[in-house]
Formats: C-alpha cells, structure tokens, sequence
C-alpha cells in the first residue's frame, strides 16, 4: 500500500532554533506539495515542485522558509529561525501525471514552537 | 480565478440519518472536483473524486456526491450516518492541465447517538 511518509510526526523546539521537517512521496510521483494547516488559516499551499524543480513558493514566508528536493524520493521544509507563529501541522502530499489527479496526503508534522 | 465555499463549518447528524455536505465553486475552466475526508492527528484522505463523465460519483466509505454544472455545486451525500463518520471535510477544486488544488474551509461533521 504506497503512501507518503513525513518525518518527524511530532516536533517542539525553542523560538529561533532551524527545523527540518522531511517527505518521501510515493514512488512515481513526480509532483510534491506542502501545505500547513492551523484553526485560523485552515489549509495554506506553501510550494509545490515538479520533477524536483520549484514551480511555486509563493505561499512561503521567504526569509525564513525554505524548500527543497534533493532527489526524487526526499523533499525538505525547514524553517530557519522558527518562531511561535509557525505552530501548524504541516502536510506533504504528492500526485502524478497528468496534473488534475487526485492528491495523496501524508499524515503530517506537528509543529509546536515555544 | 478559482475558489470554493462550504456551506456550514460544522453539521451535526443522528446516527442513521442523512448526510448532505454543501460545496460549491467557482472557475473559469472545467473544474476536478474532490472531496477529503480528515480524522482527528491525520492526515487528509480521499472520499471521490469528478473529472468527467458521469455527474454522479461514488467513493468510499458510501459517500457520493454529484456534479451539478448548472448550479456549480458538488455536495457530499451520504444515506445513513455511521459514528466512524465523525471528522472535517474538506471539498476542493482544481481546473484541467493545473496542479494546484483550491480548498473550501472544511465542515466538521458531527455524528450524535
């Protein structure tokens, strides 16, 4: 049964230190997201990448966001310095080709920042 | 422009009752239509989906829901309410060629004994 994996499930640190949340998508799936999702904002698409190259990141706070692919089979969220306002769960999804297909979720990192 | 709007973000039914989720959109372009299903600490999980063809979709878990071009909508139905259908649910919309998908809100169905 393919499904995404996200690491860590869990995660709580200190205001200011870096978090690196990871996603492995589905094999064959070459098209990646991050969303984040808190009660206020709901659902929010941070970036999305194709064939690991980044089509969007408008949704991303820049200066302290980042996202990457360093391969196929990996994509990366990390926040740098985290701040308190960035508590969310924050899901990974995948899909493949063509676009339109249905999303596959992973079961998210929750990210608590004291 | 592409948006969707739940109607109620929280519906409560009886057990054995009927379930209507209300979801309409907006778009400019032929719109995908999905609905999600999340249970509480998971992850979102697909009920069905509408891409062409047959207005009328069944997914899993007994739901359906129905695509109604002329009224831009696409509500989540279920005949008989289950407790293990207590969780948020979350209608979303994408147009042919995009990647993006545009989420409603969601509605957090409430199933009472």
């Amino acid at each position: 049964d393919a499904r995404v994996t996200q690491t860590p499930r869990h995660k709580v640190t200190e205001m200011g230190q870096e978090v690196t949340m990871r996603c492995q998508p589905i094999l064959g799936h070459n098209t990646v997201f991050w969303y984040r999702q808190t009660m206020m904002q709901g659902l929010e698409l941070l970036a999305y990448f194709r064939n690991r190259a980044p089509l969007d990141d408008s949704g991303m706070p820049k200066d302290r966001f980042s996202a990457e692919m360093p391969d196929a089979t990996l994509a990366t969220l990390k926040i740098q310095p985290s701040e308190p306002r960035d508590s969310a769960v924050y899901f990974c999804a995948s899909v493949k080709d063509p676009p339109g297909y249905e999303q596959y979720f992973g079961p998210g990192t929750r990210l608590t920042v004291t | 422009a592409q948006s969707v709007t739940q109607l109620g973000s929280h519906v409560s039914v009886s057990e054995g009752a009927l379930v209507l989720l209300r979801c309409n959109y907006s778009s400019s372009v032929p719109p995908y239509l999905f609905w999600y299903v999340q249970y509480p600490n998971q992850g979102l999980q697909l009920l069905l989906k509408y891409t062409t063809g047959a207005t009328l979709v069944k997914g899993i878990n007994g739901f359906e829901a129905e695509f109604k071009k002329s009224e831009t909508s696409f509500h989540l139905t279920k005949p008989s309410a289950h407790m293990s259908d207590a969780a948020e649910y979350f209608c979303a919309l994408s147009g042919a060629g995009s990647y993006q998908l545009t989420f409603g809100k969601g509605t957090k169905l409430s199933v009472i004994p």
